[in-house]
């Protein structure tokens, strides 16, 4: 069955540091890969798309990798802040059908 | 609205009464999903409604569940006889179609079930 793993684990990193969380997924290929975002009482919000055909994708602080050999993409915050604290979920699709497929998301504690 | 709403924010029952949960989508939204997201959990897809099709309802746990859309906008989920274990955050979202290329979804806050 499909599966998708996201570290359960808290990342702790230091203000100014560069965030990395990972997203493994097994048993499916997806034609594409959203992140979200996710505060505490909060419905996740739209970050980041990567497409099957794309290896790397930015939007300001943030850099998105997708490598469909590994099956797994990479989702970096550079320069990091306290403000980017959240839980972060990926959620890889096969695009056959919208309804969208997430991780458990990992969460982000970024320290002054 | 700007965004997704949905009511009520919070709702406590009792085991064995029916709830039901409100979806404000965006104006214009063409697609209208419902999700669950129990503690510690990932997003569960419970059901989405694309116009005026048949809705997929692959995601809905048991017969207790159900959800309509009305006009094609507001949508409702219904629980019946409630469980302690659909205690859970409710989430619905909408997107403005449904090509299946990755169209975002904007998500509701979500309403938080209790049932003691």
């Amino acid at each position: 069955s499909q599966k998708i793993e996201q570290n359960s684990e808290a990342l702790n990193i230091q203000e100014g540091k560069t965030a990395t969380l990972t997203c493994n997924y097994t048993n499916y290929s997806p034609a594409y890969l959203q992140w979200y975002r996710q505060d505490p009482g909060r419905g996740p919000v739209f970050l980041l798309l990567i497409r099957e055909n794309e290896k790397e994708k930015r939007k300001e602080r943030l850099k998105v990798t997708f490598d469909t050999t590994l099956k797994q993409s990479l989702f970096h915050i550079t320069a990091s802040q306290p403000a980017d604290s959240a839980t972060y979920l990926c959620a890889p699709n096969t695009g056959t059908a919208s309804k969208l497929t997430f991780g458990t998301g990992t969460r982000l504690q970024v320290t002054l | 609205g700007a965004g997704v709403s949905q009511s009520p924010s919070n709702k406590v029952t009792e085991k064995g009464k029916d709830v039901e949960l409100r979806c404000d989508p965006i104006s214009g939204h063409t697609a209208l999903y419902w999700y669950r997201q129990s503690l510690g959990q990932g997003l569960e897809f419970l059901i989405y409604f694309q116009g005026n099709s048949a809705p997929d309802k692959s995601g809905l746990p048991s017969d207790r569940f159900s959800a309509e859309r009305t006009g094609g906008s507001v949508s409702t989920l219904t629980i019946q006889r409630t469980q302690q274990e659909d205690s859970a955050v409710y989430l619905c979202a909408s997107s403005l179609a449904l090509t299946g290329k990755g169209e975002t979804q904007y998500f509701g806050p979500g309403t938080r079930l209790l049932v003691l």
